[in-house]
């Protein structure tokens, strides 16, 4: 069965600085993976998609996702956030031919002033 | 494009009564999907249906909760003599390929 951890539940940084969320999978193959976010009273957002090819994908407000097949991993990261960028973070797999999305327990990100 | 939409996006419901959620998948998606999201048990799986019949209802409750589409423009949740363990958000969604896209959610409240 596939799995979606995120290790961090809160993770809190300053205005301008760089964000790395984290995320490891367990699948036996190499899964479709997603990165959504929630804001308040929101339902989920896609910001990005890894299916095959560049492990380094681009997605939306400068988001970017590593794909590391080595080490199961499939982590987020921007440069430089902002306040706006304070929400929760969830990582995602669905099987490749499959149909259910399996959800990581989600990462609350604080961006402080 | 208004993506998934959900009705109502709020409901209050007191213990015993009955429950109806609806869904409008975006036009044209083969796959619709509900889950529940709770703080403890985080985003959970409940049922999924492609070209409109029913494929997995895995996640269900089985004894309360039951599921419908009956055409391709909706699909309802329906949940019988709720419970205060029911209260969840229940999210709503669909897709054509990999991608699922997500409604709003509707935030169910069991008094």
């Amino acid at each position: 069965a596939q799995s979606v951890t995120q290790p961090d539940a809160r993770v809190t940084v300053s205005e301008g600085a760089s964000l790395q969320l984290r995320c490891k999978y367990s699948y036996s193959a190499t899964p479709y993976l997603f990165w959504y976010v929630q804001y308040p009273r929101q339902g989920l957002q896609l910001l990005l998609k890894y299916y095959s090819g560049d492990p380094v994908v681009q997605g939306v407000n400068s988001f970017e996702a590593e794909f590391s097949k080595s080490n199961s991993s499939f982590h987020l990261q921007k440069a430089s956030v902002h306040w706006s960028d304070s929400a929760v973070y969830f990582c995602a797999l669905r099987r490749t031919g499959g149909y259910k999305v399996v959800f990581g327990s989600g990462t609350r990100l604080l961006v402080s002033p | 494009n208004a993506g998934v939409i959900q009705t109502p996006r709020h409901k209050v419901t007191g213990k015993g009564q009955e429950a109806t959620l609806w869904c409008e998948p975006i036009s044209g998606h083969s796959a619709v999907f509900w889950y529940r999201q709770t703080i403890v048990q985080g985003l959970e799986f409940l049922t999924y249906f492609r070209n409109q019949a029913p494929i997995d209802d895995s996640g269900m409750p089985k004894e309360r909760f039951s599921a419908q589409m009956p055409n391709q423009s909706h699909s309802t949740l329906k949940i019988q003599s709720t419970q205060p363990q029911d209260s969840a958000v229940y999210l709503c969604a669909s897709s054509l390929g990999a991608e699922v896209f997500f409604g709003k959610g509707t935030r169910l409240t069991v008094v």
